[in-house]
């Protein structure tokens, strides 16, 4: 079974500039959440959605992030314009949704590291 | 604010048992305790979750207090791949307004697993 991709697994932008990241959740999962993981720290939700619906945000900076998931399968997450402090390793995951036998279990991508400078 | 407490760190000796404990003195009655690790540069894996009663799979034994204010994650045989980051989560089950199922992560304890 594949598991959760994400990209680009490393990306250094200036401040100010725009960054996009994507990820393609495992097959058949209704859940998607993506976290942020600040160096040292576990990681924090940023935006959960439940098939293309989102149902917690309540951690995304919405002044300049942004995510969304079309047709209920593949994310992106975007950040306009970087600030220093969104340097960190951005993590997808996904787990089968409230029907599902293993639904509180959630898998995670490799996560993407970003640098702004 | 956090709901478990964990120690920051811990060191275990190839092959040995790792015990890692947990402190979760606030957990409400239909809360899980779940546990994930992070190895180095990749995203967490889950290992086990447990509501009250001990637990065990493939990668590790889950003991659960009987008053549920602690618990304890058990790796039997540690080898050097054990080494990484572990979780301690508790969690309600399923989809409610006030959870949607989603994991609050602490920091963790960082295990290192030394030949």
């Amino acid at each position: 079974e594949a598991g959760v991709a994400q990209s680009p697994r490393y990306k250094i932008i200036e401040k100010r500039q725009s960054v996009a990241f994507w990820c393609n959740p495992i097959s058949g999962h209704a859940t998607l959440y993506w976290y942020q993981q600040i160096l040292g720290q576990g990681p924090k939700l940023l935006i959960q959605f439940q098939n293309n619906g989102v149902v917690d945000d309540s951690q995304l900076p919405k002044d300049r992030f942004s995510a969304e998931r079309l047709k209920g399968v593949d994310s992106t997450l975007k950040i306009q314009p970087a600030k220093l402090e969104d340097s960190a390793v951005y993590l997808c995951a996904s787990s089968l949704g409230p029907e599902g036998p293993l639904r509180y279990e959630q898998y995670f991508g490799p996560g993407t590291r970003l640098t702004v400078t | 604010d956090a709901k478990t407490t964990q120690p920051t760190s811990m060191d275990c000796a190839e092959g040995r048992a790792a015990n890692l404990p947990c402190n979760h003195s606030t957990i409400s009655g239909n809360e899980y305790v779940y546990w994930y690790r992070q190895i180095h540069s990749q995203g967490p894996q889950y290992i086990i979750h447990g509501l009250k009663n001990n637990e065990t799979n493939e990668m590790a034994s889950l003991i659960i207090t009987e008053d549920r204010k602690s618990s304890t994650l058990i790796l039997p045989h540690a080898t050097l791949r054990d080494t990484a980051v572990y979780y301690c989560i508790v969690r309600a089950p399923g989809m409610t307004t006030d959870s949607w199922g989603k994991l609050q992560f602490g920091a963790g304890t960082q295990v290192v697993v030394t030949p």
